[in-house]
C-alpha cells in the first residue's frame, strides 16, 4: 500500500521553466513537508504545511486538505534545482517524530 | 556547527558482524528518528525517540535496537547484519515551536553487508 504518492516520478525541464511536483495522501494528517534531497545524498526540510500555502523565494508549497492533496512549485527553474524532491507526511495523531514518506520526484533542470 | 552528526558516512559489514551507527545532535531537540533509505522506495522509519528514556518501533524495526540514554544521542545497533541491511541510513532530530515542527538530518551512512 502506498499512503503516500508523487507524480511525476522523473521530471526534465528547461531553465526558467515553471514546474509543479504532486504529492497525495490517503490517511488523516497532521502536516505535510516537502523535502529536498541533494545529488550529494543530504536531506534538507523545505516546507511544513497544515493548510493553505507558503512561500519561500521561488518556491511554493500549497495543501489541499479536503482533496487530500499538495503541490510544490518552483518559479523560474535553475540548474541548481536539480535534486529529488520528497512528500511526507505526519499521521493525524501520530508522533512528530514518525514521517511517511513518498518515493520521491527527480527533478532535473537543464540549462 | 549545530546539527546532526552521523558516524560512519560509509561502512562494509560481513554478514553475521554487528555494529552500531551513531547519531548525536546538539540542538537540545526531543525527537529523534532513524530512517533508511533503498533504491525505488521512499525512506521507511526504523525506530523512533520522543524523548530521553523513551523509544518505539517504527515501519521496519526488525534486525535494529535503540537506545536514548541522553538527548543527544540517539545511535542505531545493528546485532547481526544480513545483506537486506544495505541501505542509506538517515538520522533525524525533530522540534516543535508552537504548531510548526521542522526537521533536521543527518547526512546519511551507506552501508554495504557481504
Amino acid at each position: 500500500k502506498n499512503e503516500v504518492e508523487q507524480s511525476p516520478q522523473n521530471l526534465t525541464a528547461q531553465e526558467g521553466e515553471f514546474i509543479t511536483i504532486n504529492c497525495s495522501y490517503s490517511v488523516g494528517i497532521s502536516a505535510l513537508h516537502w523535502l529536498q534531497q541533494h545529488p550529494g545524498g543530504g536531506i534538507v526540510s523545505l516546507f511544513m504545511l497544515s493548510s493553505g500555502k507558503k512561500k519561500h523565494g521561488r518556491l511554493i508549497a500549497t495543501i489541499n486538505i479536503q482533496e487530500k492533496h499538495s503541490s510544490l512549485h518552483i518559479t523560474a527553474s535553475h540548474p541548481r534545482d536539480s535534486a529529488v524532491y520528497i512528500c511526507a507526511v505526519s499521521l493525524d495523531g501520530g508522533s512528530q517524530g514518525n514521517l511517511i514518506f513518498g518515493k520521491g520526484t527527480k527533478l532535473s533542470v537543464k540549462p | 556547527n549545530a546539527g546532526v552528526t552521523q558516524t560512519p558516512k560509509f561502512q562494509v559489514l560481513k554478514t553475521g558482524q554487528s555494529m552500531t551507527l551513531q547519531c548525536a545532535q546538539d540542538m537540545n531537540h526531543e525527537y529523534m528518528s532513524w530512517y533508511r533509505q533503498d533504491p525505488g522506495m521512499g525512506l521507511r522509519l526504523i525506530h523512533y525517540s520522543v524523548g530521553a528514556g523513551i523509544t518505539d518501533q517504527g515501519e521496519v524495526p526488525n534486525g535494529y535496537n535503540v537506545s536514548r540514554s541522553t538527548t543527544e544521542d540517539f545511535p542505531l545497533r545493528l546485532l547481526s547484519a544480513a545483506p537486506s541491511q544495505t541501505s542509506v541510513y538517515f538520522c533525524a532530530s525533530s522540534y516543535s515551536w508552537g504548531s510548526y515542527y521542522g526537521y533536521t538530518f543527518g547526512s546519511g551512512t551507506r552501508l554495504t553487508v557481504v
